[in-house]
């Protein structure tokens, strides 16, 4: 299963873009990238996903490196709400498999 | 659309107590998932339904563990025996099978501590 690397905390200024990193290098052509986000105590909420081209809603940006090797999720204008902690996740679908593997994940503090 | 609900939030049970928890999905969404958390971690994967077939359990879902979806629709997860190392946060998650592949939608999660 592919595994992702993401630094363990960041911060952004509020009204700032948010620039979050991940690194998925062993993923494989058929996973998914997807970005999740947890605030404290609350069930991870869907951000963004893509497959290998980049993607935009009206949350976030993704933006997938052409080897998918490494993806950036892009907050463009972070509020205080934005602060929670960031997953960068690999989504393996096969015949009888489904799942999201998810890695430590990413703090991210935006202050005033 | 209400969400994915789960009950109960939170539960505290001794040491080799069964407990049952419970979780519905969005309607009409045939894909369901449970999840484990523990403090500092990510959501650990542990079994997935479509519909009211289990078609993945994770080598984490011990024999102590089980998890059914009669019919299709909400799902329940028992923790036989409970141990001092199941205190976690479990989380449920559904999504809808067709076309892409459409994201998963997390319940609030039930809380154990097992004391």
């Amino acid at each position: 299963d592919a595994k992702t690397t993401q630094p363990t905390s960041m911060d952004c200024a509020e009204g700032r873009a948010a620039n979050l990193p991940c690194n998925h290098s062993t993923i494989s052509g058929n996973e998914y990238v997807y970005w999740y986000r947890q605030i404290h105590s609350q069930g991870p909420q869907y951000i963004i996903h893509g497959l290998k081209n980049n993607e935009t809603n009206e949350m976030a940006s993704l933006i997938i490196t052409e080897d998918r090797k490494s993806s950036t999720l892009i907050l463009p204008h972070a509020t205080l709400r934005d602060t929670a902690v960031y997953y960068c996740i690999v989504r393996v679908i096969l015949r009888n498999t489904d799942k999201l593997i998810f890695g430590t994940g990413t703090r991210l503090q935006v202050f005033p | 659309d209400t969400g994915v609900s789960q009950n109960p939030r939170h539960k505290i049970t001794k040491r080799g107590q069964n407990v049952t928890f419970r979780c519905d999905p969005i309607s009409e969404h045939n894909r369901l998932y449970w999840y484990r958390q523990t403090l500092g971690q990510g959501p650990e994967f542990l079994t997935y339904f479509q519909n009211e077939a289990q078609l993945e359990k994770s080598r984490l879902l011990s024999d102590r563990f089980s998890a059914e979806r009669p019919k299709g629709s909400f799902s329940t997860l028992e923790i036989q025996r409970t141990e001092q190392g199941d205190s976690a946060m479990y989380l449920c998650a559904s999504s809808y099978r067709g076309g892409p592949p459409y994201e998963q939608y997390f319940g609030p999660g039930t809380r154990l501590t097992v004391t």
